[in-house]
Formats: structure tokens, C-alpha cells, sequence
């Protein structure tokens, strides 16, 4: 079946730090990917998405590239924020269908100080 | 336009009591979706609703569950003795579906449960 592992967290960071948070996937055929973030207090928001293999998906200074030789899909910002501070999941979907139900990572709360 | 609304935001009740749960999509969108978030198992699919088709039910843990989606738009999720082990945060999505591939799911605020 379909699974999302993410690396463990918590993370934190200070403010202007590199971000890198890792998500790797087993998927039958082609899925699309995703991050999905949710900030304090707010509901589940999507962040970015690719669609086929070596898009890359960009938002709000976040970027994951969708590489499918590795099975990974990488969160990564040059230089973080407070307000980045939430969680995050990577998640996939099948292809095929008009069910696009999403298959969720276990999440990584992100923690940046000034 | 209103996002997805469910209500109600937090539920407290007794092991062995029913629950229902409430999903208001977005005007317009005919996929529904149910999650549920919970300490132990992260984020999982429960049930998918596409317009008058059978409802995708493959996440549904047990049979206590149900949910079901009137004239396509509202839908409630039933628990039937309720057990702690359902404490959790329970989120609703819509989407356009009809077939677009991967369109973004619009997520609710999601429903607070927890069973004494």
C-alpha cells in the first residue's frame, strides 16, 4: 500500500536558518505529492504540490522538488521565520480516479525563535 | 465564499455513547473527505463521498463508524459506542472532483472529540 515517512521531529530552528525536512514515499504507479501545513490554532492548508516526477513545487519561499528515483520529496526554505512556525505533512495521492484521498506523513512540528 | 465548516468544534462524551459530526463543504464542490488526526496514528483517510457515486469506505477503522453525505452536500460521521481510543481530532475536506486529477482538498477546522 501507499505510506509517507517523514523525519522525526521536533525541529527548531533559529530565524534566517536553512530548513530541510525529509519525506520519502512507497507508492504503486505515479502519485502526486504534497505538503500540507497547519498553523497554530488554523486548520490544514495546502503548502505546495508536484504531479509528476522532477517538478518542483514552490510557496511562500518553500520549495520540494518531486524526485522519483530517490522516492523523495524534501521540504526546503533558505531562510526561515517565525510565522513559519507550525506543522508540517507531506502527503501523497493517487493518480488515477477521481478519488484524490491523501495518504498523510506522521507530521513535524517546526519551531523558529527570534 | 465560506471554507468548509463542521461542527460542532468540541465533543466531549461517555465511553459507549453516540456521536454525530457535522461537514459543511465548500458551495460547489462535490468530493467530500474525512480524516482523523490523532497523537498516535497521525493523519488518516477515513471515507471519501463523489457525487451520487458508492462512497469510498476503505478507512473506516470499524464497523462503529458510518457516515453519509444528504442531496451531496452536508455530511455527518457517526460513532456508535464510542470508545476512548476514538478520541481524536476529526477533519472534513472538499474538492471540486468529477475527475480533475490531484485538485486541492479544502480542509475544515475539524471537530475536537474526546471520549471520556
Amino acid at each position: 500500500g501507499n505510506s509517507v515517512t517523514q523525519m522525526e521531529g521536533p525541529v527548531t530552528l533559529s530565524e534566517e536558518a536553512f530548513l530541510t525536512i525529509n519525506c520519502t514515499y512507497t507508492a504503486t504507479g505515479y502519485p502526486s505529492l504534497f505538503w500540507y501545513v497547519q498553523y497554530p490554532g488554523e486548520g490544514l492548508q495546502l503548502l505546495l504540490k508536484a504531479t509528476k516526477a522532477d517538478d518542483k513545487g514552490s510557496n511562500k519561499g518553500f520549495e520540494a522538488t518531486y524526485r522519483k528515483e530517490t522516492t523523495s520529496f524534501h521540504l526546503e526554505k533558505g531562510s526561515v521565520q517565525v510565522s513559519d512556525s507550525a506543522v508540517y505533512f507531506c502527503a501523497l495521492s493517487r493518480s488515477t480516479g477521481a478519488n484524490s484521498k491523501l495518504t498523510f506523513g506522521k507530521g513535524i512540528t517546526l519551531s523558529v525563535r527570534p | 465564499g465560506a471554507g468548509v465548516s463542521q461542527s460542532p468544534s468540541n465533543k466531549v462524551t461517555e465511553k459507549g455513547k453516540d456521536v454525530e459530526l457535522r461537514c459543511d463543504p465548500i458551495s460547489g464542490h462535490t468530493a467530500l473527505y474525512w480524516y482523523r488526526q490523532s497523537l498516535g496514528q497521525g493523519l488518516e483517510f477515513l471515507i471519501y463521498f463523489q457525487g451520487n457515486s458508492a462512497p469510498d469506505k476503505s478507512g473506516l477503522p470499524s464497523d462503529r463508524f458510518s457516515a453519509e453525505r444528504t442531496g451531496g452536500s452536508v455530511s455527518t460521521l457517526t460513532i456508535q459506542r464510542t470508545q476512548q481510543e476514538d478520541s481524536a481530532v476529526y477533519l472534513c475536506a472538499s474538492n471540486i472532483g468529477g475527475g480533475l486529477l490531484n485538485n486541492e482538498q479544502f480542509f475544515g477546522p475539524g471537530t475536537r472529540l474526546t471520549v471520556l
